[in-house]
């Protein structure tokens, strides 16, 4: 199975503050037909988790254009250009283009 | 707008069996892939299964093949997981989730199941 990994596994952020996250996977994510099935999830305390992007860069409908998400190949990134307090949660990072599809473990982003 | 409800979860022995529904509306359901996704309590997120929407095709995890069976009934815009021979490591919030070029454009609020003696 193709491992997937994050970083930091705990991310404090200043509110106003730009973050940042990093997704590694053991293969490449790109596709036989060209796309890169790369994931991006939020999950909030007691709630179900939210895709915030798919294929690499796309926003989900109704995510704030202050997430963005970018990268090839092996290595990928989820970027907050301004991170506010509703974005305190889990986010994870899921590889679909190989089966089975993998989830990252995990980053947990508090304010602090 | 997209509604999809889990039902079905509780407590069950390890062996035992257990059938999870999602009830889904406000989208074309016959033509969706669907998954279940699994979350033991305070870990990460485990992908358990597929079914596409155009053939019907499934797939399965390592850890629940030959034990779990997915399925929908497009007349009732329901999904199901037949989860049988549970174990103590199937203890988790198990999520259906549209798919919409990939896992979960939409996620239900999840149900729990937990294995134990």
């Amino acid at each position: 199975d193709v491992v997937v990994t994050q970083s930091p596994l705990s991310l404090p952020v200043t509110l106003g503050q730009p973050a940042s996250i990093s997704c590694r996977s053991s293969q490449s994510l790109v596709s036989s037909d060209g796309n890169t099935y790369l994931s991006w999830f939020q999950q909030r305390p007691g709630h179900s988790p939210r895709r915030l992007i798919y294929k690499l860069s796309n926003r989900d409908s109704g995510v704030p254009d202050r997430f963005s998400g970018s990268g090839s190949g092996t290595d990928f990134t989820l970027k907050i250009s301004r991170v506010e307090a509703e974005d305190v949660g889990v986010y994870y990072c899921l590889q679909g283009t190989h089966w089975p599809q993998t989830f990252g473990p995990g980053t947990k982003l508090e304010i602090k | 707008e997209v509604q999809l409800v889990e039902s079905g979860g509780g407590v069950v022995q390890p062996g035992g069996s257990l059938r999870l529904s999602c009830a889904a509306s406000g989208f074309t359901f016959h033509d969706s892939g669907m998954h279940w996704v699994r979350q033991a309590p305070g870990k990460g997120l485990e992908w358990v299964s597929l079914i596409k929407g155009d053939d019907g095709r499934t797939s399965y995890a390592d850890s629940v093949k030959g034990r779990f069976t997915i399925s929908k009934d497009n007349s009732k815009n329901s999904l199901y997981l037949q989860m049988n021979s549970l174990r103590i490591e199937d203890t988790a919030f198990y999520y259906c989730a549209k798919d919409f070029y990939g896992l979960g454009d939409f996620w239900g609020q999840g149900t729990l199941v937990t294995v134990s003696s």
